[in-house]
């Protein structure tokens, strides 16, 4: 059974700080990685893909893929209170979804 | 990204029967897929539904519950039949765009509840 495995949380971090998101899979064959962001009753968003081993940086947020480990993180710099939301990684295999990390920033 | 768009957006019904829900895209899409969002749970890949052919359904899930239609690349359907209690879920569609396949965008879900 292919598998994405993520801490449920809750993640606490502090306005400003830097939030760490990081997500396990089990099929070494995966090629692409999402991290999606979804609010309470809204569908999710997509906010980075990543192919390549490394970091991927789009303005406040970090991907971060290491098909060694078979691990991607996702990090949050100057963590927003509008940041707060469930925080799903997916492998694209079959798009398969880990259950999610909410993420709680507090001002 | 693709504009993405479900009807109903939210429905309450009575065990034993069946809701249709639909899914629009503004734009053509190469795949369209069917997921369950079960309350505080994420989100599971029901079928993946294939233009002119019969969608390929996930383990656990089946085409005499949730048959699937995909008449062309911009439509699909997904049906829930005999419903009962633990039907009641968001169904979300997402699709793949053209040519950025990889990229996987969301419609806004349709809320169902089963009484």
């Amino acid at each position: 059974q292919k598998e994405v495995e993520q801490n449920s949380g809750p993640l606490s971090v502090p306005e400003g700080a830097i939030a760490s998101l990081n997500c396990t899979y089990s099929d070494r064959g995966s090629q692409s990685f999402f991290w999606y962001r979804q609010y309470s009753g809204k569908s999710p968003e997509l906010i980075m893909f990543i192919y390549s081993n490394g970091d991927k940086e789009d303005g406040r947020f970090t991907a971060q893929l290491n098909k060694a480990s078979q691990y991607v993180s996702l990090l949050i710099r100057d963590s927003q209170p509008s940041d707060s939301a469930t925080y799903l990684c997916a492998v694209k295999y079959d798009m398969r979804f880990g259950a999610g990390t909410r993420l709680t920033v507090k001002p | 990204s693709a504009v993405i768009s479900q009807k109903p957006s939210r429905d309450i019904c009575q065990r034993g029967t069946s809701l249709t829900i639909q899914c629009q895209v503004d734009s053509q899409v190469t795949m369209m897929f069917w997921y369950r969002q079960q309350p505080g749970q994420s989100l599971t890949l029901i079928a993946t539904a294939n233009q002119g052919s019969e969608a390929t359904y996930e383990s656990g899930f089946v085409i005499d519950k949730f048959p699937i239609s995909r008449p062309n690349l911009t439509f699909s359907t997904l049906t829930v039949s005999n419903m009962s209690p633990e039907d009641s879920s968001i169904y979300l569609c997402s699709v793949n765009e053209v040519p950025s396949y990889n990229e996987q965008f969301f419609g806004p879900g349709t809320r169902l509840t089963v009484l």
